[in-house]
């Protein structure tokens, strides 16, 4: 079993539509958990960090975290053709991994106009 | 504040070579980590550094190899370079805290291994 998994899609919606990213991961001991996108090309950029049980929302995105599940996800409302690219889900795994982020393989969003 | 610099953006390179990337992070960022990323195997840590010290280690073999300066940038070589380790090599900076190891990339140095 892979320590973070996520589906690789691809994920398509309509533009204006919510979009909903899921990641699940292995450890029950991981700490935080970070969501980055990445464009074709370009390295990953950050979008959101979590670290307790529950929503965060930042603009159109929000995280969800819910550690007895073990499960991560991300939500964008109001989906943007911009908004189409890869989304890493990544986890501080276990203690004493400083530094060290595990990814899962990525989904593909699509948003269609 | 400027963000995370890698250099050179693109290299390439023949089997046998080797090759050193360089990484500086965000100004006042102490800890850089090191990034292989290839579409069979996606995004998989190599090392990470914190004032010149390498506080961990991924599972790459020991051609795989790095350093941190006084001022917190860092490299990575790769020595006996093979086909496969063809790749964007990403790093990324932190400010090491209890849990909140938010990590920035840089733009990531493509290497092809002819």
């Amino acid at each position: 079993q892979k320590e973070v998994e996520q589906n690789s899609g691809p994920l398509s919606v309509p533009e204006g539509a919510i979009a909903s990213l899921n990641c699940t991961y292995s450890d029950r001991g991981s700490q935080s958990f970070f969501w980055y996108r990445q464009y074709s090309g370009k390295s990953p950029e950050l979008i959101m960090s979590i670290y307790s049980n529950g929503d965060k929302e930042d603009g159109r995105f929000t995280a969800q975290l819910n550690k007895a599940s073990q499960y991560v996800s991300l939500l964008i409302r109001d989906s943007q053709p911009s908004d189409s690219a890869t989304y890493l889900c990544a986890g501080t795994i276990g203690s004493g991994n400083t530094g060290k982020l595990i990814f899962g393989q990525g989904t593909t969003l699509q948003v269609k106009p | 504040k400027a963000g995370v610099t890698q250099t050179p953006r693109y290299l390439i390179k023949t089997r046998g070579q080797q090759v050193t990337l360089s990484c500086s992070p965000i100004s006042g960022h102490r800890s850089v980590s090191w990034y292989q990323q290839t579409p069979g195997q996606g995004l998989q840590f190599l090392f990470e550094y914190f004032s010149e010290t390498q506080r961990n280690k991924g599972n790459f073999p020991g051609r795989f190899s790095g350093r941190q300066f006084s001022n917190s940038r860092s490299e990575m070589n790769v020595s006996t370079l093979e086909l496969g380790d063809s790749a964007l090599y990403l790093c990324a900076s932190s400010t090491p805290g209890h849990g909140t190891d938010t990590q920035y990339f840089g733009p990531g140095t493509r290497l092809t291994v002819l």
